[in-house]
């Protein structure tokens, strides 16, 4: 069954460095997509992305943030300058062009990052 | 704006123990409701749905039924498996195209 690959599983970086997020969504689907759980907090979206360009975006998706597709298969989420309160897990979802988008949602195993 | 409440965790059960995780929402129109699970190491699954008011979603022995008179969706099964140990998100949309919004999530463990 095709799945959502996010890697690394675990990222541990510094506060004020770059990290880069990494998502293979399914391969036919055209809507991609960031979340995030913050410990303790509710699963919040941060943006879709479809066509190459951001086609929705949350208030917490701020100047800091950035995502890409830069190939055929890879869906990245950038965040320049780390805080503390980046740390989260983040959650990469993928749907089809067709239909409900949102009640289609294929979710990767989320990448966990520690900022220190 | 639109949000969700389920109930706090952990939850710990024997097996074949009856499960009850409470989930309410509030929204301003007629939202479609879900229930996701996260088992260790995977990734978020649709686990069930529900469109409209008084629409059940069943699946793998999990139900729910979307109340519009009390704005809730909380999930049930008769009896639960260690198998069913995980975190279950309920969540809403709005429409077809808006994102979903979630709950906290809830830890459930069964013991053997």
């Amino acid at each position: 069954e095709p799945e959502v690959t996010q890697t690394p599983s675990h990222q541990v970086t510094q506060m004020g460095q770059e990290v880069i997020l990494r998502c293979v969504p399914i391969s036919n689907h055209l809507y991609f997509y960031w979340y995030r759980q913050i410990l303790g907090q509710k699963v919040e979206f941060l943006v879709s992305f479809y066509n190459n360009e951001i086609s929705e975006k949350s208030e917490i998706f701020d100047d800091q943030f950035s995502v890409e597709r830069p190939d055929g298969s890879n869906f990245t989420l950038k965040i320049r300058s780390t805080k503390l309160e980046d740390s989260a897990m983040y959650f990469c979802a993928s749907s089809p062009g067709t239909g409900s988008r949102s009640e289609k949602l294929f979710f990767g195993s989320g990448t966990q990052l520690s900022v220190l | 704006g639109n949000s969700v409440t389920q109930m706090e965790g952990p939850v710990t059960l024997s097996e074949e123990a009856f499960l009850t995780i409470n989930c309410t929402y509030t929204a301003t129109g007629y939202p479609s409701l879900f229930w996701y699970v996260q088992y260790p190491g995977e990734g978020l699954q649709l686990l069930l749905k529900a469109t409209k008011a008084d629409d059940k979603g069943s699946n793998k022995g999990f139900e729910a039924t979307y109340r519009k008179e009390t704005t809730s969706f909380h999930l049930e099964k008769g009896s639960v498996q260690v198998s069913d140990s995980a975190v279950y998100f309920c969540a809403l949309i709005e429409s077809g195209n808006t994102p979903l919004v979630f709950g906290k999530g809830t830890r459930l463990s069964v013991i053997a």
